[in-house]
């Protein structure tokens, strides 16, 4: 399973985007990279999903490197209530989903 | 559509005595997930089911917890004897058939174990 590193944390202003990196060096060709964050006790909550294309949704915008060793999922005007856990999961049909520590996002007004 | 649910929210108890978590996934979920998520860690899984058989219980201490979910639908995790170390959250997920290609997972809001 490809291991991934993202920023222990990080800070945004209300209203700007929240860039949030990941670096998945050791992806494998049929591993789809997952975003799901988790907001103080609560479960965690799917974002959205890619494999090499650029993807869109209501909630977030995801870049994938052409090579895909990195991705970048864009929250394009923060909320407070987009403060949480952000957690990037390279995961391939039949592999178990591995969360690491993520990336503890804060918005601040 | 209703989400995943779980009980109790919260539950203390003394070391050495049992304790047992429910979760019921969203209808038509095939796969159930189990999760602890000890404080200031990402949520590690325990087990998986693919309807009432077992996935993958290998980080399962099978020792003290054990997991089923015999109709297929809802399931239960218990936890025989508690240890103070297994204070955490225990969340449930399902999702889709585990058979497609890509699937989310939807998480309920956790079980939170204190255990003194």
């Amino acid at each position: 399973d490809a291991k991934t590193t993202q920023p222990t944390s990080m800070d945004c202003a209300e209203g700007r985007a929240a860039n949030l990196p990941c670096n998945h060096s050791t992806i494998s060709g049929n591993e789809y990279v997952y975003w799901y964050r988790q907001i103080h006790s609560q479960g965690p909550q799917y974002i959205i999903h890619g494999l090499k294309n650029n993807e869109t949704n209501e909630m977030a915008s995801l870049i994938i490197t052409e090579d895909r060793k990195s991705s970048t999922l864009i929250l394009p005007h923060a909320t407070l209530r987009d403060t949480a856990v952000y957690y990037c999961i390279p995961k391939g049909g039949s592999y178990i989903p591995t969360f690491g520590r993520g990336t503890s996002l804060i918005v601040h007004p | 559509e209703a989400g995943v649910a779980q009980s109790p929210r919260y539950k203390i108890i003394e070391k050495r005595q049992s304790v047992a978590f429910w979760c019921n996934p969203i209808s038509g979920h095939a796969t159930l997930y189990w999760y602890q998520q000890i404080l200031g860690q990402g949520p590690k899984l325990l087990i998986q089911f693919q309807n009432n058989g077992v996935v993958d219980d290998s980080q399962l201490p099978k020792d003290r917890f054990s997991a089923e979910r015999l109709k297929g639908v809802d399931s239960t995790l218990k936890i025989q004897p508690a240890k103070l170390e297994d204070s955490a959250v225990y969340l449930c997920a399902s999702s889709p058939n585990v058979a497609r290609i890509t699937y989310e997972q939807y998480f309920g809001p956790g079980t939170r174990l204190t255990v003194t």
